[in-house]
C-alpha cells in the first residue's frame, strides 16, 4: 500500500494550488481518501474526504468554501486544490485512507508522506 | 478548540505506565463511531496504535491498549521507553458534524 504525495509547495497569497495523493497497491474502489492537516504548532485537522471512484466527497464544514477535495479513478488520484491561499493555510497536508463499515467510517490506517504549503508573500 | 478533548501533556518514567484521556459528547464517541489512536513523531507521518477502540494494529507492541466507555476512551501505554515519546491523538466522527471526522488537541508524551 502506497499513498504517495506531491512535493513542497511556496506560494504568494491569492495565488491558486492543487496537491495531489497517488494511490497504488490496493483496490482503490474499497477505501475513500481523507486529508488532514497540521498548521505549525498545532494538532491534527479532519479537512474532508473523497471516494476515488465515483469521487463522492464530503469538506468540514468549516472549510466549505475554502478548498475542494476531488480524485480521478482513472489516475487513482487523489487532489486538494485552493483557489485563492492565505498564509494561514500554511502547514503539512497528509492523504489517508480509511473504509466504510457499514454506515460508519473507520480509521486511517495508511497515509501519505505528507506536502509542506508555505503561503507567504 | 477540538471536538475531542485530551490533556495536553502527560509523562512518566521508563518503565512506569501512562493512561491518556480522550472526552467526546454522544455525538461522537458516545454514538456509533469507533475511538482511534495514533503516534506522531515530529518529522513523520502519524501513525495508527489502535483502532475501533481497543484494537492493536498490526505490527503494534501489547504495551499499548485502548478502551472506550460512554463518551470517553483512553489510551494506556505500559512499560513506556524512550521511543515512546511522541504526540498521541485520538479520532472518531461526529454526527453533528455530518458524519465529519475529529480530532482530539493531542497529548504530548514525555519520557522522563
Amino acid at each position: 500500500v502506497q499513498l504517495v504525495q506531491s512535493g513542497p509547495e511556496v506560494k504568494k497569497p491569492g495565488e491558486s494550488l492543487n496537491i495531489s495523493c497517488q494511490l497504488s497497491g490496493y483496490t482503490v474502489t474499497r477505501y475513500w481518501v481523507a486529508w488532514v492537516r497540521q498548521m505549525p504548532g498545532k494538532g491534527l485537522e479532519w479537512m474532508g474526504a473523497v471516494y476515488p471512484d465515483d469521487s463522492d466527497n464530503r469538506v468540514s464544514p468549516s472549510l466549505r468554501g475554502q478548498v475542494t477535495i476531488s480524485a480521478d479513478r482513472f489516475s487513482n488520484t487523489a487532489y486538494l486544490q485552493w483557489t485563492s491561499l492565505k498564509a494561514s493555510d500554511t502547514g503539512m497536508y497528509y492523504c489517508a485512507r480509511h473504509r466504510w463499515s457499514g454506515s460508519v467510517q473507520t480509521e486511517f490506517d495508511f497515509w501519505g508522506q505528507g506536502t509542506q504549503v508555505t503561503v507567504s508573500s | 478548540q477540538s471536538v475531542l478533548t485530551q490533556p495536553p501533556s502527560v509523562s512518566g518514567a521508563p518503565g512506569q505506565g501512562v493512561t491518556i484521556s480522550c472526552t467526546g459528547t454522544s455525538s461522537n464517541i458516545g454514538a456509533r463511531y469507533g475511538v482511534h489512536w495514533y503516534q506522531h513523531l515530529p518529522g513523520t507521518v502519524p501513525r495508527l496504535l489502535i483502532h475501533t477502540n481497543n484494537n492493536r494494529a498490526s505490527g503494534v507492541p501489547d504495551r499499548f491498549s485502548g478502551s472506550k466507555s460512554g463518551t470517553s476512551a483512553s489510551l494506556t501505554i505500559s512499560g513506556l521507553q524512550a521511543e515512546d515519546e511522541a504526540d498521541y491523538y485520538c479520532q472518531s466522527y461526529d454526527d453533528s458534524l455530518s458524519g465529519s471526522g475529529v480530532f482530539g488537541g493531542g497529548t504530548r508524551l514525555t519520557v522522563l
